[in-house]
């Protein structure tokens, strides 16, 4: 099945102590990025990728880094988690023909609480 | 600043009802529209709208886009239980060369009640 997988669902975790989320999609999609959602404000873009070793930031990339070693994979790092950066991630994949939106494959979503 | 902007952001309706969501915007490098629906997990796409006064249909659900106004508009009629979701209004547009990218609304809330 065409999936994008993100794990985990559900994290809670303290201040300053780093964490991963992992994305992999099993589509050989090369374009992959990274969204949080919060509540008024839409999905907003942290990190994108338009192939192996390609990354960008996107409007809110402050606190995130990201890594595109292989084309599955784009995990979301956060160095020095802080309570701002409660949120829902989602993780989202395309063939980069189809990266406008309508193409998008997106992952469960992840919901990150920092205390 | 590129923005999309929804209406209502909330809305409670009764089965059988028609309901029309709104979103507006104000971007650069216009591409193309799409309407999301998102029921508590990941968006699922609905409609990618990119030229004026055409109608896009899938069974209870239409969308139109109006590029002279920037905006488009999301039909439901006979509304169901299981409309109940977050409708997404996004926007996709052309930042610089091998960038563009989708900006999405706030969502408008939708609840169908029986």
């Amino acid at each position: 099945e065409a999936q994008v997988t993100q794990n985990p669902r559900y994290l809670i975790t303290v201040t300053g102590k780093k964490l991963t989320v992992t994305c992999s999609q099993n589509m050989n999609h090369e374009y992959m990025s990274w969204y949080r959602q919060d509540p008024g404000l839409g999905l907003r873009q942290i990190y994108y990728s338009m192939n192996v070793e390609v990354t960008d930031k996107g409007d809110v990339p402050e606190g995130y880094k990201v890594s595109r070693k292989e084309k599955r994979n784009f995990p979301l790092i956060l160095e020095s988690p802080s309570p701002n950066q409660t949120s829902l991630y989602f993780c989202a994949s395309s063939r980069a023909s189809d990266r406008g939106g309508h193409g998008y494959t997106f992952g469960s979503g992840t919901r990150l609480t920092v205390v | 600043e590129d923005k999309v902007v929804q209406s209502p952001l909330s809305l409670v309706v009764h089965e059988g009802d028609t309901v029309t969501l709104n979103c507006s915007y104000e971007v650069t490098n216009f591409r193309s529209l799409l309407w999301y629906k998102q029921e508590k997990k990941a968006p699922t796409f609905l409609f990618m709208l990119t030229s004026s006064g055409i109608e896009k249909k899938s069974g209870r659900l239409s969308s139109i886009l109006d590029k002279k106004e920037l905006f488009s508009i999301l039909n439901i009629t006979a509304t169901q239980t299981g409309d109940s979701a977050v409708y997404l209004c996004a926007v996709f547009i052309y930042v610089k060369t091998s960038y563009d990218k989708v900006i999405f609304g706030p969502g408008t809330s939708l609840s169908v009640i029986p």
